[in-house]
């Protein structure tokens, strides 16, 4: 069993409406938790970088939340746009406590205009 | 700025031939890493390098070989593919480990 796992496998939405990812995990401990913006055919790009002791981090239309206490994160996008077309990725890291990165699947997003 | 470049961007293979990925960044950064991509997984780590010098396994190294050629770049060989190893690669890198990963725009690779 992935010790992060993301929910949906896939989302449809309109253009200019919001949506919430989710990222359940079990790694434990961990140092920080990451959301990754994956283009088709693209390699992943940093959105967010969240520490254990902290609740929430946006970047523009992009917030993160986390419950350190339930092992969870969201990631929710505003206003969406065609261009938020991509595959949303949770990864937890344990590498303080001498863990590697460990990825979940991912959400793959489409906004349809 | 290039950032993590990787060559090629497609190889097809048969099965047995070997193969050597590149990846090369221009940040500067210590670490650098390789992870593969399947359908419906998560990116594993293949090998990785903490800085120039050293290298070390990580979650799926069997059947791949790493050169961490000097600080800037480091590559992937695959001695003799298999359809298994049918994936896309990534290169990453960074400076610390509290900083994300930098990663490259990948490389698929198909053996038949």
């Amino acid at each position: 069993k992935n010790q992060v796992e993301q929910s949906p496998q896939s989302l449809i939405i309109l253009e200019g409406k919001n949506c919430t990812l989710q990222c359940n995990y079990t790694v434990s401990p961990f140092s920080n938790l990451r959301w990754y913006k994956q283009d088709t055919g693209r390699g992943p790009v940093s959105l967010t970088i969240m520490t254990f002791s902290e609740n929430t981090k946006s970047n523009g239309r992009y917030t993160a939340t986390l419950d350190a206490d339930t092992k969870q994160s969201s990631l929710h996008i505003t206003a969406s746009q065609l261009s938020d077309s991509a595959s949303y990725i949770c990864v937890v890291s344990a590498e303080k406590y001498g863990n590697k990165l460990v990825f979940g699947a991912g959400t793959i997003l489409r906004v349809k205009s | 700025n290039a950032g993590v470049t990787q060559t090629p961007k497609f190889q097809v293979l048969k099965t047995g031939q070997s193969m050597t990925l590149q990846c090369a960044q221009d940040m500067n950064h210590n670490s650098m890493y390789w992870y593969r991509q399947d359908p419906g997984m998560g990116l594993r780590l293949i090998y990785y390098s903490a800085s120039e010098g050293t290298t070390d396994k990580g979650e799926v190294p069997n059947g791949y070989n790493v050169s961490r050629l000097n600080k800037r770049e480091f590559s992937l060989r695959l001695e003799s593919a298999a359809p298994s190893q049918t994936s896309v690669y990534f290169c990453a890198s960074r400076q610390i480990s509290n900083q994300p990963q930098h990663f490259g725009d990948g490389t698929r690779l198909s053996i038949l």
